[in-house]
């Protein structure tokens, strides 16, 4: 079983709707959460960081965290063209060498 | 601008051909790490590097090899004992202190292929 368990998709939505996005995890000493968007051949820039449990919002943007349940999600609103991407969640215990656990990613396509 | 450069963004191996790919980084950030990324397998760890003249293997370091004489700078060389090179490569850089002291920035890629 990996750590980081993420749904490769593809998701497909039409302009406007919400996309939700999910990772599961098993090591219970993860604390820092991010999602990144990679764009086709290009690296990964970061959109969210959290930490530990709850929610951060930006703009368009809500990550949340539940640590109890093992469980992080992304979700956009009001999805854009512009928002057609892999999505990759990533993870760290916080330890001295910042290592940090991926998700497969998951492909997003927003149609117009 | 301050960022993560990697070259070539495309690179072609012979059979038999080490190659090296470069990356740079004007972040002063201590630490640096490789990735490989295959479809539908998310990035693995090559190597990383906390500090110069160190470095330690990751999760598929078998077939790599790197170097760091200088903090800006952390190649990998693929060697031909790596018998299916043919993925995309990303270096990442980490600046180890502060509030993101945990976010790692990528540089924009370099995709080998075999010939």
């Amino acid at each position: 079983q990996k750590e980081v368990e993420q749904d490769p998709g593809p998701l497909s939505v039409p302009e406007g709707a919400i996309v939700s996005l999910n990772c599961t995890y098993s090591n219970s000493a993860f604390q820092y959460f991010m999602w990144y968007r990679q764009y086709s051949r290009k690296g990964p820039e970061l959109l969210m960081y959290t930490y530990s449990s709850g929610n951060k919002e930006d703009g368009r943007f809500t990550a949340q965290v539940d640590k109890s349940s093992k469980y992080i999600s992304l979700f956009i609103r009001d999805s854009q063209p512009s928002d057609s991407a892999t999505y990759l969640c990533a993870m760290s215990a916080g330890s001295n060498d910042y290592k940090l656990s991926f998700g497969a990613g998951t492909t997003v396509t927003v149609r117009a | 601008d301050g960022g993560i450069t990697q070259s070539p963004k495309y690179l072609f191996r012979k059979e038999g051909q080490n190659v090296t790919l470069s990356c740079e980084q004007n972040l002063n950030h201590d630490a640096m790490y490789w990735y490989r990324q295959d479809p539908g397998q998310g990035l693995r760890l090559i190597y990383y590097s906390q500090i110069v003249n160190d470095f330690q293997k990751g999760d598929i370091a078998e077939g790599y090899s790197v170097s760091r004489e200088k903090k800006e700078s952390f190649p990998l060389t693929v060697t031909s004992a790596q018998k299916n090179p043919t993925a995309f490569y990303l270096c990442a850089s980490n600046p180890g202190r502060g509030l993101a002291k945990n976010i790692q920035y990528f540089g924009a890629g370099t995709r080998l292929s075999v010939l």
